[in-house]
């Protein structure tokens, strides 16, 4: 079955520096997210993006996030300035077709921030 | 009005019992509740998923009830086996725009041979 990719699988990083998450989604998806799941949490949705822009965010998705799909297999979380309470798994998804309800996760990006 | 309340937080079954995870959510607008199965270290997997139209569906094991009225839905397990363990997440979204999953608080369950 298709996966999507996550790399690296974690990621530790001091508070202020920039990190970015990597995803290879299924390949002839169309649809992006990002999640994230504080431990112990539940998973909360970041931002969903389709047609090359951002669809939808929440308000954790503030200035400090942005998302971006570099080429055609790519697609990446990049945080600017980190802070300790950003620290979480992140996980990215992909899905086909618009009204295709099946959400495929990847494995997630465990992010520790010292 | 975005929330989904899920629960217990933990549940213990003995094997070949039947294990039943509630949900309620609020939001009518609400059109697609999918549960989703999470191993340690592993995102989330789509274990089955239902539209309000339908008041039951079942797939092998694992059915999903749906109460509109009451805007609750619930997933059983039948014949719970050891490798059901895990964590349990249901979740809600509308299939117009973004299509965003909001999920609830997450079940850990622990099969007990």
């Amino acid at each position: 079955e298709p996966e999507v990719t996550q790399t690296p699988s974690h990621q530790v990083t001091q508070m202020g520096q920039e990190v970015i998450l990597r995803c290879v989604p299924i390949s002839n998806h169309l649809y992006f997210y990002w999640y994230r799941q504080i431990l112990g949490q539940k998973v909360e949705f970041l931002v969903s993006f389709y047609n090359n822009e951002i669809s939808e965010k929440s308000e954790i998705f503030d200035d400090q996030f942005s998302v971006e799909r570099p080429d055609g297999s790519n697609f990446t979380l990049k945080i600017r300035s980190t802070k300790l309470e950003d620290s979480a798994m992140y996980f990215c998804a992909s899905r086909w077709y618009s009204y295709d309800e099946k959400l495929f996760f990847g494995s997630g990006t465990q992010l520790s921030v010292l | 009005q975005q929330q989904v309340k899920q629960s217990p937080q933990s549940l213990i079954v003995q094997k070949g019992g039947i294990s039943i995870i509630n949900c309620a959510y609020e939001n009518t607008a609400f059109d697609y509740f999918p549960w989703y199965q999470q191993f340690p270290g592993k995102g989330p997997a789509l274990l089955i998923a239902i539209r309000p139209d339908v008041s039951e569906k079942k797939e092998g094991r694992f059915t999903i009830s749906f109460n509109k009225s009451a805007k609750q839905f619930s997933l059983h397990i039948m014949d719970s086996q050891p490798g059901d363990s895990a964590t349990y997440f249901c979740a809600a979204s509308t299939l117009q725009g973004a299509q965003k999953l909001v999920f609830g608080q997450g079940t850990r369950l622990t099969i007990n041979p």
